[in-house]
């Protein structure tokens, strides 16, 4: 069985430009996370898709930030305009249907450079 | 202060060696409990759930006291594969995913 995928692995963009990055969920799995690990920091929560509906996006840090879960499937979290201080890793996280199941998979994460 | 608290270490300990690590939590409302593992330059991986009562996975013991809002993180017998970061992991309400992580401890296990 896949696993949780993203695309891309790597990303190196000037300060202002605009990236997109893209996460596969496990097939089935309704739950749908954005998490991110700035240089240094622990690993925060962003937001949480419960099949194309926002469930909770208490942890997006400003308005250039955009995810969008089109049909509960495949996720992506635009970054327009990018920050120096947006540079980070960015994991995707899926798990089964309800909250309460809390086994999280999560994707190899998405390697952000702004220059 | 951090919601989730660890020392980073890192923890360098011979083969075969038993190592602890500690977490504290600030929000006694927290629910759930978990250890994670992050090898390096990967994405981390569910070691282990928490349970009130401690529970035991092959070497991995973790413990709970609910009381004073701490997690530990028990290894016997450490192999070189042990090393890594181990996250202590809370969930919030029941009606969340939200996972809030500490920073992580690095353990190095040395031949």
């Amino acid at each position: 069985e896949a696993g949780v995928t993203q695309f891309p692995s790597h990303s190196v963009i000037e300060k202002g430009q605009t990236v997109t990055l893209r996460c596969d969920p496990i097939s089935g799995h309704d739950n749908l996370y954005w998490y991110r690990r700035v240089m240094g920091k622990e690993i925060k929560f962003l937001l949480h898709f419960v099949k194309e509906s926002k469930q909770d996006e208490s942890g997006m840090p400003n308005n250039r930030f955009l995810a969008e879960r089109t049909g509960g499937t495949y996720s992506t979290l635009k970054v327009q305009p990018a920050e120096l201080e947006d540079s980070g890793v960015y994991f995707c996280a899926s798990s089964q249907h309800g909250v309460r199941y809390e086994k999280l998979f999560f994707g190899s994460g998405t390697q952000l450079s702004v220059l | 202060r951090k919601e989730v608290e660890q020392d980073p270490g890192p923890f360098n300990v011979p083969e075969g060696a038993t190592v602890a690590f500690n977490c504290t939590y600030s929000n006694s409302a927290s629910q759930s409990f978990f250890w994670y593992r992050q090898d390096c330059r990967k994405e981390p991986k569910l070691l282990m759930s928490v349970y009130s009562s401690g529970n035991e996975d092959g070497r991995f013991t973790a413990q709970l006291n609910r009381a004073s809002q701490y997690i530990s993180l028990l290894i016997r017998d450490s192999k070189l594969s042990d090393s890594a970061t181990y996250l202590c992991v809370v969930k919030g309400s029941s009606n969340t995913g939200k996972l809030i992580f500490g920073q992580g401890t690095t353990l190095q296990v040395k031949p």
